[in-house]
């Protein structure tokens, strides 16, 4: 079974600051794929980046980088620069291969002007 | 990318009745996926909704609560029947577009509230 864990309910972040929101994630499978999701207030979700396991370099997507640590089984999204519009919730998703994905509980971001 | 719209965006029912929502694609997709999102909570997936066949639910969710329509490739409904309360939740569909990592894409979501 596959599972993800996001550790931090709520956080806050200075504007022009940076941001990591933590991601861990269980799985037997070798090859998986690690998605991260914004969820503005409006309630659609955006995909913002992906990490394949057996990438070798870091995912990254203009401000968005993905802090990929496969043996301790951690994909952190780093937000750099942090704008007012980065404020909404953040998840955390893997799949291996299939269309299921599995989500974490989230992370709602703040950021203070 | 794909380009997903939802009907209706939000709605308020009362118990007891049904709601049918609509998602359109923009592009023909194989696979189209139901998830609920109550509120406060993560996105839970309700079923997979593949054209020409019966949809395939997952555990906890039957269709004869929630039943799904597929009647073309770029088309999907989901009724929500008898509704409850605890029906009251966002609704959303996703596409999957066939990239080498099986991303999926979203529809804005309906807002569904149940008194």
């Amino acid at each position: 079974a596959q599972k993800i864990t996001q550790t931090q309910p709520g956080m806050f972040v200075q504007e022009k600051e940076a941001v990591t929101l933590d991601c861990t994630y269980d799985t037997s499978d070798p090859s998986y794929g690690l998605f991260w999701y914004k969820q503005p207030s409006s309630g659609e979700m955006i995909f913002l980046i992906y990490q394949g396991s057996y990438d070798q370099q870091n995912a990254t997507e203009g401000r968005y980088s993905l802090n990929f640590q496969k043996a301790r089984k951690s994909a952190n999204l780093v937000i750099s620069a942090s704008q007012l519009g980065d404020s909404a919730m953040y998840f955390c998703a893997i799949n291996s291969g299939t269309y299921k994905y599995i989500f974490g509980t989230g992370t709602r971001l703040k950021v203070l002007a | 990318s794909a380009v997903i719209s939802q009907k209706p965006s939000r709605d308020i029912c009362q118990r007891g009745t049904s709601l049918t929502i609509q998602c359109q694609v923009d592009s023909q997709v194989t696979m189209m996926f139901w998830y609920r999102q109550q509120p406060g909570q993560s996105l839970t997936l309700i079923a997979t909704a593949n054209q020409g066949s019966e949809a395939t639910y997952e555990s906890g969710f039957v269709i004869d609560k929630f039943p799904i329509s597929r009647p073309n490739l770029t088309f999907s409904t989901l009724t929500v029947s008898n509704m409850s309360p605890e029906d009251s939740s966002i609704y959303l569909c996703s596409v999957e577009k066939g990239t080498s990592y099986n991303e999926q894409f979203f529809g804005p979501g309906t807002r569904l509230t149940v008194l």
